[in-house]
């Protein structure tokens, strides 16, 4: 399978709790995006990167969500200090391109569904 | 801004031909893209516009009009499978993705 994975599938976790997800990209691809998607909802973008460097971070994004790439290869998500409404399925995807115009095509993994009790 | 507008639900009968309409208000356009998401699954590429005109892939057609900030995912011989939420999403900036909320459609036999 060469598409894009993550782990864990489910993560449930209680209200406070840190938690990371994981995502392998496909195999090199240098663009990764993480998103969010809450039931009803088009994905909401929160992050991406081109090869390790973070290039743009949503201004939604609370600052209890980091994320890194410290190798341009796989990337984790980190949510501290959870609270219910980060309660959503967590999307990773990954492009490729080679300019720095952008009209790649972004494919997405399984997702991560988290459940914040 | 960039307000992405698609119908919320739909319904079709198998075999028919549907229209899934999006329109969208944003400067810098860098593209318009459809994807198909199944229940509980991850959204999955369809098509990808960045000029005028239809692009037809098999049963999937996608049509865009950049002056009118207007674009539509045409399905035609609906199968049951074809039953999942339909993602219009613009590419704006210099990578990342505007998504709608989605349109759920129905085929019924």
């Amino acid at each position: 399978d060469t598409g894009v994975s993550q782990d864990p599938r489910h993560k449930i976790t209680k209200r406070g709790q840190n938690v990371t997800f994981r995502c392998d990209p496909i195999s090199e691809h240098n663009r990764l995006y993480w998103y969010r998607q809450t039931l009803g909802q088009g994905p909401e973008f929160l992050t991406y990167f081109q090869n390790e460097a973070q290039l743009e971070k949503s201004r939604l994004l609370s600052d209890r969500f980091s994320a890194e790439r410290p190798k341009g290869s796989f990337s984790t998500l980190e949510i501290q200090r959870t609270e219910q409404g980060d309660s959503a399925m967590y999307l990773c995807a990954s492009s490729t391109t080679s300019g720095r115009t952008s009209t790649d095509t972004q494919y997405f993994g399984p997702g991560t569904r988290l459940t914040v009790l | 801004g960039q307000n992405i507008d698609q119908p919320t639900e739909m319904t079709a009968t198998e075999g028919a031909i549907v229209q899934i309409n999006c329109t969208y208000q944003t400067s810098g356009f860098n593209g318009l893209f459809w994807y198909q998401q199944h229940a509980g699954e991850a959204p999955t590429f369809l098509s990808y516009n960045v000029l005028d005109g239809l692009e037809e892939k098999g049963r999937f057609s996608s049509f865009l009009s950049r002056s009118k900030g207007y674009s539509y995912l045409l399905l035609k011989e609906l199968q049951m499978k074809d039953s999942a939420s339909y993602l219009c999403a613009e590419n704006s900036g210099y990578s990342t993705l505007t998504f709608g909320k989605g349109t759920m459609l129905l085929v019924s036999p």
